[in-house]
């Protein structure tokens, strides 16, 4: 049973425009939620967390949305660079020393 | 600051024979944790360690897999004896304490032939 899921396995943007990244959760315990970008080759990089009790977050180019009713939240990129071009993973937890649960992925191009 | 270290980091085994994995954490975190991530799917913890302790290894397959972090800095993985469908990218992540964000080392490729 999966508990975050990515349904988009794949994104394809232009350069300059907007990217949406999607993640849906199940697990109504969730209370943290992270996105962390991979480059091929290397580890996950930390990228942006959201907490429970707010409903946005941003980070300069970076906003997250959370809607917890809907049990769903996305991750915004604008303007959309090549150097953005990565998986992107979404990752929650439960309150207390709970492990990470991580999606599958979504993988961004960013077309010049 | 030097990130998470590990090695090696690629490795080609033959089904039922063993392998060790290393990971050296960002100087200062206690917490380290061990990852598996099969392709196509995101990473899966395996154990956690606090210090030298363990924490949650409800996930790891202890019928085959062993993890230690004597001294509470860096720690081994071993897989004895090693199946098909242990291949994967084994991601060790610290982070200072218990709740704090992780940081990832760039992972060991196991290839199980």
């Amino acid at each position: 049973d999966q508990q975050v899921k990515q349904n988009s396995p794949s994104l394809s943007v232009q350069e300059g425009r907007i990217s949406i990244l999607n993640c849906d959760y199940t697990n109504s315990m969730f209370d943290y939620f992270l996105w962390y970008k991979k480059y091929p080759a290397e580890g996950p990089t930390f990228l942006i967390s959201i907490s429970s009790i707010k409903d946005k977050n941003e980070d300069g180019r970076f906003t997250v949305f959370l809607n917890k009713s809907a049990k769903h939240l996305s991750l915004h990129i604008v303007p959309s660079q090549p150097g953005d071009s990565a998986v992107y993973f979404c990752a929650a937890s439960a309150p207390g020393n709970t492990p990470l649960v991580f999606g599958k992925g979504t993988r961004l191009s960013v077309i010049a | 600051e030097a990130g998470v270290a590990q090695s090696p980091r690629y490795k080609i085994i033959e089904k039922r024979q063993s392998v060790a994995f290393w990971c050296n954490p960002i100087s200062g975190h206690a917490t380290l944790y061990w990852y598996q991530q099969i392709l196509g799917q995101g990473p899966k913890l395996l154990i956690q360690f606090q210090n030298n302790g363990v924490v949650d290894d409800s996930q790891l397959p202890k019928d085959r897999f062993s993890a230690e972090r004597l001294k509470g800095v860096d720690s081994t993985l071993k897989i004895q004896p090693a199946k098909l469908e242990d291949s994967a990218v084994y991601l060790c992540a610290s982070s200072l304490d218990l709740t704090d964000t992780q940081y990832f080392g760039p992972g060991t490729r196991l290839t199980v032939l």
